[in-house]
């Protein structure tokens, strides 16, 4: 079982639609991240947070807003989205930055499927 | 571009048989991570080695990193159908931003 809550499990939303996934974790952890899988692939690596400053962005398109309102909350608002953008997308959230040497490890929630039509 | 490349895509074995799973990676690292994922679900963390380790083991799972080649390998012994699932490495960079970049994974299927 995670400790990494996500909702919601499934959205379908038209291009023109603003929605949002939402992702909550109580374990005191100070760094969060979304990222996006698609079918048999790894995880893409899209936005990582660190106390609650983003902290890197991997030039993902300005239809993709991460939020991160507390320490235990992180949002990614949807806004005109593209069919190819449908896909699993996980939050995850770690104690410190997870590529450091002291090598944290990151907790994923079960993710949200997305599907654009 | 992905920084781990995985080898085999996709392993089959039976159940009691061993699985070796093995990461390559291009830059230097702070450490380097296994995780399993199970299909359509989220990521489970399995074992952590970091840069200056050369070999860890937890329960039936063995990991050994090689810097100098820049490789691991995971070896799942006596494995149960159970295993069946993803695995991916994810290496943690050494590049001034700390991000944990994941693999291509290894489809591993453990038939009864």
């Amino acid at each position: 079982d995670t400790e990494v809550t996500q909702t919601p499990k499934h959205l379908v939303m038209g291009m023109t639609n603003k929605k949002s996934l939402k992702c909550e974790q109580h374990m005191g952890h100070r760094a969060m991240y979304w990222y996006k899988q698609k079918a048999k692939k790894p995880p893409e690596l899209m936005f990582v947070y660190s106390y609650e400053k983003l902290s890197i962005n991997e030039s993902v398109p300005s239809r993709f807003s991460p939020e991160c309102p507390n320490s235990s909350l992180l949002n990614l608002h949807l806004h005109a989205l593209q069919p190819e953008d449908s896909a699993l997308y996980l939050c995850a959230s770690s104690h410190g930055l997870a590529g450091g040497s002291r090598g944290n490890t990151i907790y994923f929630g079960e993710g949200s499927w997305l599907t654009v039509v | 571009s992905q920084q781990g490349e995985e080898d085999p895509q996709a392993l089959s074995i039976q159940e009691g048989e061993n699985a070796t799973m093995n990461c390559s990676y291009k830059t230097s690292i702070n450490n380097l991570q296994w995780y399993r994922q199970n299909s359509g679900r989220g990521l489970v963390h399995l074992i952590l080695i970091r840069s200056n380790e050369r070999e860890k083991h937890s329960g039936r799972l063995r990991v050994t990193l090689d810097t100098s080649k820049k490789s691991s390998s995971l070896l799942i012994t006596a494995s149960r159908a159970a295993d069946t699932a993803s695995y991916f490495c994810a290496t943690g960079l050494n590049t001034g931003f700390q991000k944990l970049v994941f693999g291509t994974g290894t489809r591993l299927l453990v038939s009864p």
